[in-house]
């Protein structure tokens, strides 16, 4: 199983629809999670935290499920400026605190 | 908002020859990080920096490379002798303290190795 994994889409989605990420971890030790979002030959930028009791952020809800070894990110009301790359970043935990990025999933927002 | 900057934006170099990738973290964070990204491919963690030494390195951070924070601002990444294979998107990051404060990036430096 990879560290991180992600389902590489195209989410290909209209504007105003609701899409949501799946990504699962193969470290029962990780114990930080992280959304980010990554343009095209950009830098990847924080999205957001993933909080064990879940959380959101306007229109982004993050949640976690450890006992399945899990993070999701919600998407609302879809804007086309949220077409991008989603990655998923976990912590390796056990000691140490190096992130594991996934491959990402590819969020394709058309009107 | 603080941000992490890197120069330089674009470096073209000749195999076999030596780059130095620059960086400077925001101000009052400890942790620094390095980072690679093969065009199509995913983030690749290199190495962290805290305290003035390397606290973890992954399999990629071989001994052609190296690190340093020669002042309290930059955080240096050496390649000594470069191979194609080098030819990537580097990142620096840097974040505050605590485990689960996260990572801000800069916006990266293209090395292209001919």
């Amino acid at each position: 199983r990879k560290e991180v994994e992600q389902d590489p889409g195209p989410f290909n989605v209209p504007e105003g629809a609701t899409v949501a990420f799946n990504c699962t971890y193969s470290n029962s030790a990780s114990q930080s999670f992280f959304w980010y979002r990554q343009d095209c030959r950009k830098e990847p930028k924080l999205l957001m935290s993933v909080y064990s009791s879940g959380n959101e952020d306007g229109r982004f809800t993050a949640q976690l499920n450890r006992a399945s070894q899990y993070i999701s990110l919600l998407i609302r009301d879809s804007k086309l400026s949220d077409s991008a790359t989603y990655l998923c970043v976990v912590n390796k935990g056990g000691g140490s605190y190096i992130p594991t990025f996934g491959r990402g999933t590819s969020l394709i927002v058309h009107p | 908002e603080p941000e992490v900057t890197q120069t330089p934006s674009h470096q073209v170099t000749q195999m076999g020859q030596e780059v130095i990738l620059r960086c400077v973290p925001i101000s009052n964070h400890l942790y620094f990080y390095w980072y690679r990204q093969i065009l199509g491919q995913k983030v690749e963690f290199l190495v962290s920096f805290y305290n003035n030494e390397i606290s973890e390195k992954s399999e990629i951070f071989d001994d052609q490379f190296s690190v340093e924070r020669p002042d309290g601002s930059n955080f240096t990444l050496k390649i000594r002798s470069t191979k194609l294979e080098d030819s990537a998107m580097y990142f620096c990051a840097s974040r505050g303290q605590g485990q689960v404060q996260p990572q801000h990036f800069g916006d990266g430096t293209r090395l292209s190795i001919l």
